[in-house]
């Protein structure tokens, strides 16, 4: 059972904007810096956001992180095709001495 | 940018072993975190463990699951990250991703923010 909590789903039109959420405790993404993963259907993740809200160069703007509390989210902006994906968050958890993983939300364009 | 090249998965009995390898054509590894990170088939993301640089002690941390089962080394002279993996049991199955982590370094800022690069993966199957 996956340590951080993510919906198994999300889903929006093109253009749209669509938010994943990433929920976890005090020893994780509430101490601790969080990322998100893109992995496109058949590939390894991808770095997609780092450190709660910092993009990796290359990565299109329309993605943003944000993070209060112990619940992190996935901003995807003007939602496009490509960006069918499953999506996970990670984080630095203090009690277990190691990275913890959401389950993934797959999205999904409509 | 750096590409990360793993091999050494396959077919393996309950109870084997299996070494995994990671390579970075071109590039040196010697100063770097790694990571090792698995996917069952049809599942999620599961961090196995991490070596850090020589240069911060080489030291270890591992997911509770594979603790006392598999080891994470490095050969700098080699450029190439290991995952020794002992007493394989069928819920190893999975594909493992070794990664390069990466750290902010700036005038004002310096901290380490986990798995950054990622190579294609190699699949190791435990099956009798």
């Amino acid at each position: 059972q996956p340590v951080l909590t993510q919906p198994p789903s999300a889903s929006g039109t093109p253009g749209q904007r669509v938010t994943i959420s990433c929920s976890g405790s005090s020893s994780n993404v509430g101490g601790n810096l969080v990322n998100w993963y893109q992995q496109l259907p058949g590939t390894a993740p991808k770095l997609l956001i780092y450190s709660n809200n910092q993009r990796p160069s290359g990565v299109p703007d329309r993605f943003s992180g944000s993070k209060s509390g112990t619940t992190a989210s996935l901003a995807i902006s003007g939602l496009q095709s490509e960006d069918e994906a499953d999506y996970f968050c990670a984080a630095w958890d203090d009690s277990l001495n190691g990275w913890v993983f959401g389950g993934g939300t797959k999205l999904t364009v409509l | 940018e750096v590409q990360l090249v793993e091999s050494g998965g396959g077919l393996v009995k309950p109870g084997g072993s299996l070494r995994l390898s990671c390579a970075a054509p071109g590039f040196t590894l010697s100063n770097d975190w790694m990571s090792w990170v698995r996917q069952a088939p049809g599942k999620g993301l599961e961090w196995v463990g991490r070596i850090k640089s020589k240069t911060d002690g080489a030291t270890t941390d591992y997911a509770a699951p594979v603790k006392g089962r598999f080891t994470i080394s490095r050969d700098d002279s080699k450029n190439t990250l290991y995952l020794q993996m002992n007493s394989l049991k069928t819920e190893d199955t999975a594909v493992y991703y070794c990664t390069k982590d990466g750290f902010v370094s700036s005038l004002f800022d310096y901290y380490y923010y986990g798995m950054d690069v990622w190579g294609q993966g190699t699949t190791v199957t435990v099956s009798s």
